[in-house]
């Protein structure tokens, strides 16, 4: 089924480790993108990728990093977690086009940083 | 870059009233114009869009309208029920646009009275 995965869905981790927070999607869209939000709030744009080989920073400045070597797979990496990265990520997923524009949000991430 | 300004922040209506959050945009060469619906607990997810060429596009009883000239796009929501009860996000973007991302605003919490 065409969809967009998220893995793990919930991650408690100490200070200092290094995570990387998993994404994936089944429907080919050449664009994807990863969001930091609070419960409820707004959503914050960290890391987006037009395509495979290409990532940009988004408007929230961040720790983490991201890799696209595939057009399904989009990885985003925090090299050292904080208390201060505590909260929930949203990987999403769009197409280029005149129509069919939509974005796909998957699951989220919940992660705590004790 | 694009810059889209998201009214009111939060928004308490009757059941059963009407309810109106409106946008607006900065960049005139935004073309598609979606609104995402966030639940509680949930990611959130596509209502209803709109594109440049149309003022105005009705899903039963909600309805998005566009004024190009005044870069604003509004959502309404009629005969208001608790399940309307949720975060809704504006958002534009040039979809045809390879190079282009989705901005979201900030967001409304939309409560519904009993």
């Amino acid at each position: 089924e065409a969809d967009i995965y998220q893995t793990p869905r919930y991650l408690v981790i100490g200070t200092g480790k290094k995570i990387t927070l998993e994404c994936s999607q089944t429907m080919g869209h050449d664009k994807m993108y990863w969001y930091q939000q609070d419960p409820g709030m707004e959503l914050h744009l960290i890391h987006y990728s037009y395509g495979v080989n290409s990532t940009e920073k988004g408007d929230l400045s961040s720790e983490s990093t991201v890799s696209r070597i595939r057009t399904e797979h989009f990885p985003l990496t925090l090299e050292s977690a904080r208390p201060s990265h505590t909260s929930q990520y949203l990987c999403a997923s769009s197409r280029t086009g005149k129509i069919d524009n939509e974005q796909f949000f998957g699951p989220g991430t919940r992660l705590t940083v004790l | 870059g694009e810059n889209v300004e998201q009214h009111p922040s939060t928004l308490s209506v009757q059941e059963g009233d009407s309810a109106v959050i409106k946008c607006t945009y900065s960049d005139s060469a935004s073309n598609y114009f979606p609104w995402y619906k966030q639940e509680l607990g949930k990611r959130p997810q596509l209502i209803i869009d709109i594109r440049s060429n149309v003022g105005e596009k009705k899903d039963q009883r909600i309805a998005v309208t566009l004024n190009k000239t005044a870069k604003h796009f509004s959502l309404h929501i009629t005969e208001t029920q608790p399940e309307d009860s949720a975060v809704y996000f504006c958002a534009a973007s040039k979809g045809y646009s390879s190079a282009s991302k989705i901005i979201f605003g900030s967001g409304t919490r939309l409560s519904i009275r009993p």
